[in-house]
């Protein structure tokens, strides 16, 4: 069955980096664009980053444009967002999201479950 | 960029009870909007796309609808599995920038 594992957060210091990775299974990765979002805790869904499915379009939601560097390696089915200079507001669940693309309309199916990274001293 | 409006932000309904949540959009957006339900702990998981459309295995109860600026999603007879909260998505701006409403917490009269 579809499926993506997020995997990579942690408890990481103000300042700090981190590369979070979302591994795919069941589908044909190379095929589909993917997404990052994140959800800090009590929060709602904030969109982060687009990238094609051959990784030569990239987008980002302007929040964290210059820090975040959403890329994929379609040879090994994973999806990968580094994340730089940290701060206690990045403190978030994160996660990936295939695109599903018909028409022009775009929606996210599925999610995997989410890594948790906490920004903290 | 397109700012995403939901209605309420919480709701209290009883099982069996017919709930509609809003959406509206800051500008037009045609029918570029997706409906998604979380439950505590879980992962979001897509319920409509294009506005109106269910997407496979979601149970018919839920429909969504609307265009332009101002959508509803509709769930017919609430069922237990269904609290949880709900949130919107445009996917109309070019560049890309898949704006979220803030959420509506449907919660257990």
């Amino acid at each position: 069955q579809v499926q993506l594992v997020e995997s990579g957060g942690g408890v990481v210091q103000p300042g700090r980096s981190l590369r979070l990775s979302c591994a795919a299974s069941g589908f044909i990765f190379s095929n589909y664009a993917m997404h990052w979002v994140r959800q800090a805790p009590g929060k709602g869904l904030e969109w982060m980053a687009l990238i094609s499915y051959d990784g030569n379009n990239i987008y980002y939601a302007d929040s964290v444009k210059g820090r975040f560097t959403i890329s994929r390696d379609n040879s090994k089915n994973t999806l990968y967002l580094q994340v730089n200079s940290l701060r206690a507001e990045d403190t978030a669940m994160y996660y990936c999201a295939r695109d599903m693309d018909r028409s022009g309309w775009n929606w996210f199916d599925p999610w995997g479950q989410g890594t948790l990274v906490t920004v903290s001293s | 960029d397109i700012q995403m409006t939901q209605s309420p932000s919480s709701l209290s309904a009883s099982v069996g009870d017919r709930v509609i949540i809003t959406c509206r959009a800051s500008q037009s957006i045609s029918s570029y909007l997706n409906w998604y339900q979380q439950k505590p702990g879980k992962a979001p998981k897509l319920l409509i796309y294009a506005a109106s459309s269910l997407q496979s295995g979601v149970p018919l109860r839920f429909s969504g609808s609307g265009s332009g600026t101002d959508f509803t999603l509709t769930i017919s007879s609430l069922q237990p599995e269904d609290f949880a909260t709900y949130y919107c998505q445009q996917s109309y701006s070019t560049p890309p920038e898949y704006t979220f409403g803030q959420g509506t917490k449907l919660e257990i009269k």
